[in-house]
């Protein structure tokens, strides 16, 4: 069974400047999660999908950060425009569903370095 | 709202020593809780659950107890080795919300 894939693995940009982050869950998971992890901590949830409709986003910046999860499938994680404090790992993470029992995979991240 | 706190790191062990990876959480309801592992360059795997109180989850000689009278469940292995070596996070899942929750992680740095 493939993986969570993510693209791409590393970003460099100037702050101000605008990315964006893709992701493919597994195959027929209906949950997907977006994480930011910064150094030395734990990944905090930015925003949780179900199937193509937002369950929770209280914790996306939304003046800057957008997401979308077309189809129900694939999903993209937009900065815009990014901040010094916007360097992280950002990770994805799939789940066949969201009860609270099943297990997340997660994906490789990509590493945002924003100077 | 919920929260899970793990013991500081980086912890430093030597091979075949017993490791102890304490956490402890907070959560309304009943939730399900994780340890997940993170090797250097890749995204963060399951590496045992438990689903209510008194469960054990185990793996790969891993194991820990869901202790809901402590509000508890501490990683234990009775004999590390070097391929150990990576970040631990503790998490809980359906406590007041579908909102997983994850400590900060705790670094294991296992000698030869």
């Amino acid at each position: 069974e493939a993986g969570v894939a993510q693209s791409p693995r590393y970003k460099i940009i100037e702050k101000r400047q605008s990315v964006a982050f893709w992701c493919n869950p597994i195959s027929g998971h209906a949950t997907l999660y977006w994480y930011q992890q910064i150094l030395g901590q734990g990944p905090k949830l930015l925003i949780q999908f179900q199937n193509n409709g937002v369950v929770d986003d209280s914790q996306l910046p939304k003046d800057r950060f957008s997401a979308e999860r077309l189809k129900g499938v694939d999903s993209t994680l937009k900065i815009q425009p990014a901040k010094l404090e916007d360097s992280a790992v950002y990770l994805c993470a799939s789940r066949f569903d969201r009860v609270s029992a099943d297990t997340q995979y997660f994906g490789p991240g990509t590493r945002l370095t924003v100077l | 709202g919920d929260s899970v706190t793990q013991m500081e790191g980086p912890v430093t062990l030597s091979e075949e020593a017993f490791l102890t990876i304490n956490c402890t959480y907070t959560a309304t309801g009943y939730p399900s809780l994780f340890w997940y592992v993170q090797y250097p360059g890749e995204g963060l795997q399951l590496l045992l659950k438990a689903t209510k109180a008194d469960d054990k989850g185990s793996n790969k000689g891993f194991e820990a107890t869901y202790r809901k009278e402590t509000t508890s469940f501490h990683l234990e292995k009775g004999s590390v080795q070097v391929s150990d070596s990576a970040v631990y996070f503790c998490a809980l899942s359906g406590g007041g919300s579908y909102i997983p929750t994850f400590g900060r992680g705790t670094s294991l740095i296992v000698h030869p």
